[in-house]
């Protein structure tokens, strides 16, 4: 079992929907949740970061972090054909070693127009 | 402003080259990161780099991965006696902060394919 696991979809959905994507992890010792946006051919951008549980709102994105369970989330709200990407999250623990990104495999999202 | 830059974008190699992966990283960052990502998977963290010194190699796959970064800013990814299962994007990263996960900038990779 990897240490972080997300559904690589596809998702389809149509403009304006709500999209959610989401990943369970199984280091308890995780403590940095982040998601990264990946065009085709293009490196991942940082979109959202949180520490520890809790919600945190960037304009049309929010993400969740339930310690508890081990489960982030990711929420699009009126989704945009722009936001057709591959979205991973990514997770770091606290101390040693904690610049050390350990990704999901990513969910490859279309919003059609 | 100029973000991460790796060069070649692109490169073919038959089995058993060596290639020689560049990455030009945000000037004034001190930490740089190579990452490997596959074919549909998430990037996998390689070796990191703070200044000039490899502080972890923990990542790199065998003995014929070597990465440098000699004067604190560019920094190669060599890969010896290439084979199929190195065929990958292999991604740069840096930061401005020291050992940290946050804000790591990523360049826009070299796909490696492996003949």
């Amino acid at each position: 079992q990897k240490e972080v696991e997300q559904d690589p979809g596809p998702l389809s959905v149509p403009e304006g929907a709500i999209v959610s994507l989401n990943c369970t992890y199984s280091n308890s010792a995780f403590q940095y949740f982040m998601w990264y946006r990946q065009y085709s051919r293009k490196g991942p951008e940082l979109l959202m970061y949180t520490y520890s549980s809790g919600n945190k709102e960037d304009g049309r994105f929010t993400a969740q972090v339930d310690k508890s369970s081990k489960y982030i989330s990711l929420f699009i709200r009126d989704s945009q054909p722009s936001d057709s990407a591959t979205y991973l999250c990514a997770m770091s623990s606290s101390g040693a070693g904690s610049y050390q990104l350990t990704f999901g495999k990513g969910t490859k999202l279309s919003v059609i127009p | 402003g100029a973000g991460v830059s790796q060069s070649p974008r692109y490169k073919v190699a038959k089995r058993g080259q060596d290639v020689a992966l560049r990455c030009d990283p945000i000037s004034g960052h001190v930490s740089l990161f190579w990452y490997q990502q596959a074919l549909g998977q998430g990037p996998e963290f390689l070796t990191y780099f703070q200044n000039e010194a490899q502080l972890d190699k923990s990542g790199l796959p065998s003995d014929r991965f070597f990465a440098e970064r000699p004067e604190g800013s560019v920094s190669t990814l060599k890969i010896q006696r290439t084979q199929q299962e190195d065929s990958a994007v292999y991604l740069c990263a840096s930061s401005i902060l020291e050992q940290s996960s946050y804000e790591q900038y990523f360049g826009p990779g070299t796909r490696l394919t492996v003949t």
